[in-house]
């Protein structure tokens, strides 16, 4: 059984600060890892993605891949009211699997 | 780029009653796409594998019977409930997985069914 485990949260941060996000996954095989927000009713939107060891940055957030670890984690900087939301961490080849999601709760 | 469109986005119908969903990849070509549900406060739950030309992978638990999906060309994927009861009112997503090496999905905007 593929799994992707994520806390469930909520994770609070104040607005400014770092929110770190953290995932961990069971299949080995897997090639490829992302990171989606999902704000309360709406789908999920792809924000990063990230296929070898090491950091990747786009903007204001940084993904970080240790396959050794089998481990995967987003950092968002300066962290908005407008990051609120649900971040679920994916990890696959062909197929995805999806943890269940940490909420995330930027407080002004 | 990668956009995908899902129509419609909210429907509301009567028990007993069928209701097909439509699945658009706009920009990108997909041979594979996936079909989602997703209750209140719960995560995703993939309910189908539908791939261009073949018959679709349903997971566990979710009659084929009862939720058809065509993909019949490299852009469009849909799904048909069929006798919907009110337990199968949920929002229902759509992804596209673009073809390439990357694996990268992207989802629709979902459609929420409301059946009375």
């Amino acid at each position: 059984q593929k799994e992707v485990e994520q806390n469930s949260g909520p994770l609070s941060v104040p607005e400014g600060a770092i929110a770190s996000l953290n995932c961990t996954y069971s299949d080995r095989g897997s090639q490829s890892f992302f990171w989606y927000r999902q704000y309360s009713g709406k789908s999920p939107e792809l924000i990063m993605s990230i296929y070898s060891n090491g950091d990747k940055e786009d903007g204001r957030f940084t993904a970080q891949l240790n396959k050794a670890s089998q481990y995967v984690s987003l950092l968002i900087r300066d962290s908005q009211p407008s990051d609120s939301a649900t971040y679920l961490c994916a990890a696959g080849s062909y197929q995805l699997t999806f943890g269940k999601g940490t909420k995330l709760s930027v407080i002004p | 780029g990668a956009v995908v469109s899902q129509h419609p986005s909210r429907v509301i119908c009567k028990s007993g009653t069928s209701v097909k969903i439509e699945c658009r990849s706009l920009d990108f070509q997909a041979t594979t796409m996936f079909w989602y549900r997703q209750f209140p406060k719960q995560s995703l739950m993939l309910m189908a594998t539908s791939n261009e030309g073949s018959k679709a992978t349903y997971e566990q638990g979710v009659e084929k019977d009862k939720f058809l999906i065509n993909h019949a060309s490299l852009t469009l994927s849909t799904l048909t409930v069929t006798s919907a009861h009110p337990e199968d009112s949920s929002f229902y997503i759509c992804s596209a997985r673009r073809d390439g090496a990357y694996n990268e999905q992207f989802f629709g905007p979902g459609t929420r069914l409301t059946v009375l």
